[in-house]
């Protein structure tokens, strides 16, 4: 079946500007949660959703950074007011009921800010 | 420092040798899972050993965890190139989220 799908793959924009990136879960995966990892760097944790739950925000950096989970599948990361430092890869991953159990990844968004 | 930290850095082996990777927590957990990331890009999990378990291995995988000490490793015997990766541990010590280490630097010699 189809694993978790991001897009862009890839996002080049000017700093000052919002991005808006996307991630597709695996179909019937009730947490999903967004990553970001910096050149050479592990993953840094941003937020996490569990089914109808209030998200865990507790990872975001700013709050130029926010996201949605619509109808408990796709979901969005928006970034307003872009700066070079937010220039990174962006991970998805979903997982089955359980937190904390094994996590699927999509292939990330490389998202270079000018 | 990081609830899960992996040990070394980065290694560098010929093609054919084991390759060793270590990885220490700080908190009581559920489990601890290794992943792998080719490029820069998703992850893939390999293996998930649970706290009760002390040994399990998946093909040239082999994991241990020693709760005692709260530290886990990572073998893959027999490297091959296509094994060049970085390796990451991860932990779940609220038993809410994953929390990933800085991960291990792979790479295979031809």
């Amino acid at each position: 079946g189809a694993g978790v799908s991001q897009s862009p793959s890839n996002k080049v924009t000017e700093k000052g500007k919002d991005v808006e990136l996307r991630c597709d879960p695996i179909s019937g995966h009730t947490a999903l949660y967004w990553y970001r990892q910096s050149l050479g760097q592990g993953l840094e944790f941003l937020i996490y959703f569990q089914g109808n739950s209030a998200p865990d925000k507790s990872g975001l950096p700013s709050d130029r950074f926010s996201a949605e989970r619509t109808g408990g599948s796709v979901s969005t990361l928006t970034i307003q007011r872009t700066q070079q430092e937010d220039s990174a890869v962006y991970l998805c991953a979903s997982s089955p009921i359980i937190a904390g159990e094994t996590q699927y990844f999509g292939p990330g968004t490389r998202l270079l800010v000018l | 420092s990081q609830q899960g930290e992996e040990d070394p850095q980065a290694l560098s082996i010929q093609e054919g040798e084991n390759a060793t990777m270590n990885c220490s927590y700080k908190t009581s957990i559920n489990n601890l899972q290794w992943y792998r990331q080719n490029s820069g890009r998703g992850l893939v999990h390999l293996i998930l050993i649970r706290s009760n378990e002390r040994e399990k291995h998946s093909g040239r995988l082999r994991v241990t965890l020693d709760t005692s000490k709260k530290s886990s490793s990572l073998l893959i015997t027999a490297s091959r190139a296509a094994d060049t990766a970085s390796y990451f541990c991860a932990t779940d010590p609220l038993a809410q989220k994953l929390v990933f280490g800085q991960g291990t630097r792979l790479t295979i010699n031809p």
